[in-house]
C-alpha cells in the first residue's frame, strides 16, 4: 500500500529565508508525486508534480521540489519565503495503477514571520 | 476557465438524515474525485469517476456513494448520517484518469458538512 509521511507538523521560518517542507513516500512501482497548498477555508491548490525526468521540479509561486529516489523523498523548497506562503502544505502520491487516487501526507503548517 | 464548483458550501444535518453534495468540474475535465478532510484523519480518498464509471473507491462504508453524469458533473450521497461524517468534502477534477499519465487534480472549495 502506498503511503506518504510529512514528519513536521509545523515549520516556522522568517520572511526572506529559505523554506523546506519535508516529504517521504512509499509506493510500489513508479511514484507520481504532487504538492498541494491549502489556504484557510479554501480547497487545495496544485503546486507541482513529479512524473519522471529531471529530479528538480519547478512549480507555481516560486516553489520547487527535489525528487530523491534512493531516499524516497520529495521535499518542497522555496529560496525566499513570503508571509503570504503561510498555509497548510500537503504532499501526495498517486499509484500509477490506481487512476487518479491520491494518498496524502498529514500536512505541514508553514508559518512565515515578518 | 471557471474552476471547480461545489454546492452547497455549508450544510448542517441531523444524525440519521441523508445528504447529497454536488460538484461541477472544470470544463473539459472528465475525471472527478471526492475526498474527505477531517482534523483527525486528514485527507482521505472516497471515490473517482471517469466517463460516468466509478474507477476507484476508498475505504468508506456503503453509506457513501456517488455518481457522475454525462456532462461530467458529479454528486456524492451520504445516507444515515453519523456524527463522524462531519467534515470538509472536497471534489477534484482532472483532464483524464491516470492510466496514461499523471494528471494534476484541481480542487473545489469544498462543502463543509456538520452533523448534529
Amino acid at each position: 500500500a502506498q503511503s506518504v509521511a510529512q514528519p513536521e507538523d509545523q515549520v516556522n521560518v522568517a520572511e526572506g529565508n529559505p523554506l523546506t517542507v519535508k516529504c517521504t513516500y512509499s509506493v510500489s512501482g513508479n511514484p507520481y508525486l504532487f504538492w498541494y497548498v491549502q489556504y484557510p477555508n479554501r480547497g487545495l491548490q496544485f503546486l507541482l508534480k513529479y512524473i519522471t525526468g529531471d529530479n528538480l521540479v519547478k512549480g507555481s509561486y516560486g516553489f520547487e521540489a527535489e525528487f530523491n529516489k534512493s531516499q524516497t523523498s520529495f521535499h518542497l523548497k522555496k529560496p525566499s519565503a513570503l508571509v503570504s506562503d503561510s498555509a497548510l502544505y500537503f504532499c501526495a502520491v498517486r499509484d500509477g495503477a490506481a487512476g487518479n487516487k491520491l494518498t496524502f501526507g498529514g500536512g505541514t503548517r508553514v508559518l512565515v514571520k515578518p | 476557465k471557471a474552476g471547480v464548483t461545489q454546492t452547497p458550501r455549508y450544510l448542517i444535518k441531523t444524525r440519521g438524515q441523508q445528504v447529497t453534495l454536488s460538484c461541477s468540474p472544470i470544463s473539459g475535465h472528465r475525471s472527478v474525485s471526492w475526498y474527505q478532510q477531517t482534523p483527525g484523519q486528514g485527507l482521505q480518498f472516497l471515490f473517482e469517476y471517469f466517463s460516468e464509471t466509478q474507477r476507484n473507491k476508498g475505504n468508506f462504508p456503503g453509506r457513501f456513494s456517488g455518481r457522475q453524469f454525462s456532462n461530467s458533473r458529479s454528486e456524492m450521497n451520504v445516507s444515515t448520517l453519523e456524527l463522524g461524517d462531519s467534515a470538509l468534502y472536497l471534489c477534484a477534477s482532472s483532464l483524464a484518469t491516470g492510466d496514461r499519465g499523471a494528471y494534476e487534480q484541481y480542487f473545489g472549495p469544498g462543502t463543509r458538512l456538520t452533523v448534529t
